[in-house]
């Protein structure tokens, strides 16, 4: 079945330091959506992209839609405390479907 | 805007106990979902339903899962009788339709002693 590849799967970073992270596939998706989900919440969407090649800001965070379509890349530059929680990346196909990444958790070395 | 509304937060029950998770989906949107989220195995989706049809069922792990949306503003996913092995954060999400992205509710914790 479909797999979704992400990475890191934990980052140590400094308050300020520019944070990356990407999903893989060997599949070819139509959406890719990021998610953010702090501690005893829901997931919260960050960011969707609908169309290779597509490159998607909100704030300090940056988005891509890989143009083969069977990648995405999360960006967030300066980083600061709040960026804390766990990413996850999701992919779909032509239905309701979404395949999720296991999830890249983000912790701010004190 | 409210949000997807689910209740309870926490739920601590004995095994065998029959639990009831209620879901309100944002208002206007047609497609609700169920997931189950644990450590082992992240997210699953249990069961989705468009214009209160469950759709896809395939997901739910056996015949001690029930599901309903009996109208748009209203799901209930039931778990009859429970057993520990069920302890995880039930998630509803709502999207407007069925490509759009999902919004998620704050889940309920079950814990199943």
């Amino acid at each position: 079945g479909q797999q979704l590849n992400q990475s890191p799967q934990s980052m140590f970073i400094q308050e300020g330091e520019d944070v990356s992270m990407n999903c893989t596939s060997s599949s070819i998706f139509n959406t890719w959506l990021w998610y953010k989900q702090d501690p005893g919440e829901g997931p919260v969407l960050l960011i969707a992209l609908y169309k290779a090649g597509e490159l998607t800001s909100n704030g300090r965070l940056t988005a891509q839609f890989g143009i083969t379509r069977k990648d995405s890349f999360l960006n967030i530059s300066a980083s600061i405390p709040s960026d804390v929680g766990i990413y996850f990346c999701a992919g779909q196909s032509s239905n309701y479907q979404l395949i999720w990444g296991a999830g890249t958790k983000l912790i701010i070395k004190p | 805007d409210a949000g997807v509304i689910q209740s309870p937060r926490h739920e601590v029950t004995e095994m065998g106990q029959e639990v009831t998770l209620r879901c309100k989906p944002i208002s206007g949107h047609n497609s609700l979902f169920w997931y189950r989220q644990t450590m082992m195995r992240g997210l699953e989706l249990l069961i989705y339903f468009n214009n209160n049809v469950p759709i896809d069922d395939s997901g739910m792990p056996e015949d001690r899962f029930s599901a309903k949306m009996p109208n748009a503003s209203f799901s209930t996913l039931k778990i009859q009788p429970s057993e520990p092995r069920d302890s995880a954060v039930y998630f509803c999400a709502s999207s407007l339709n069925s490509n759009s992205p999902l919004h998620f509710g704050n889940g309920t914790r079950l814990t199943v002693t």
